[in-house]
């Protein structure tokens, strides 16, 4: 069955090391996203992709960069981690306009300490 | 700033219908309507969306009032798996996923 996965599932790290969570996707959807989602709170879109070598900034993009060079994957960078970017991040993705409907990955969760 | 309302919680009996209410007395034509659930610690979950008219799925009914100012998720028999965090959300129908996030409304059902 298709699926969309995220790697890893747990992380903790130290302030200023650089991060990528990763991202992988087996729908062949074009459009994919990343959100963060903060104890309390809905999901904050950070980056998205509408297609190989689209990227686009969400909401809560300072300190967070993506790159899709294939279909399947966006993995997501935190250039030099913050103890504000402690949280859980989830990974999505979706085809059409139309539908909105989304598929997500189980997250996942990174302490910065 | 998200565009619905929602009740920050909510508790139903084990196999009675779950009634989830939603305000969205801003949305404008163009605008669906969308629930997702959360369940603890996962991804959240679709579960219907409609623009005009009622619908219905395998998991839920989504009844919109005809002024579309207000909605309501109805999960017919619930159990206990559907405790979560159920999320309604409104998106324009060109917005290519721009989904906005709410604190949503926890639902939590009881034996």
């Amino acid at each position: 069955d298709a699926e969309i996965t995220q790697s890893p599932r747990h992380k903790i790290t130290e302030t200023g090391r650089q991060v990528t969570l990763a991202c992988h996707q087996t729908w062949n959807h074009n459009n994919m996203f990343w959100y963060r989602q903060d104890l309390g709170h809905g999901l904050r879109l950070i980056h998205y992709s509408y297609g190989v070598q689209d990227t686009n900034k969400g909401e809560v993009s300072d300190g967070y960069s993506v790159s899709r060079s294939n279909t399947e994957d966006l993995p997501l960078t935190l250039e030099s981690a913050a103890s504000s970017q402690t949280s859980v991040y989830f990974c999505a993705s979706g085809q059409g306009v139309t539908t909105g409907e989304l598929f997500f990955g189980e997250g996942s969760r990174l302490t910065v300490l | 700033d998200a565009k619905t309302t929602q009740p920050p919680s909510m508790d139903c009996a084990e196999g009675r219908a779950a009634n989830l209410p939603c305000n969205h007395s801003t949305i404008s034509g163009n605008e669906y309507v969308y629930w997702y659930r959360q369940i603890h610690s996962q991804g959240p979950q679709y579960i219907i969306h409609g623009l005009k008219n009622n619908e219905t799925n395998e998991m839920a009914s989504l009844i919109i009032t005809e002024d579309r100012k207000s909605s309501t998720l109805i999960l017919p028999h619930a159990t206990l798996r559907d405790t979560a965090v159920y999320y309604c959300i409104v998106r324009p129908i060109d917005s290519n996923y721009q989904l906005i996030w709410g604190a949503g409304t926890k639902l939590i059902i009881k034996p």
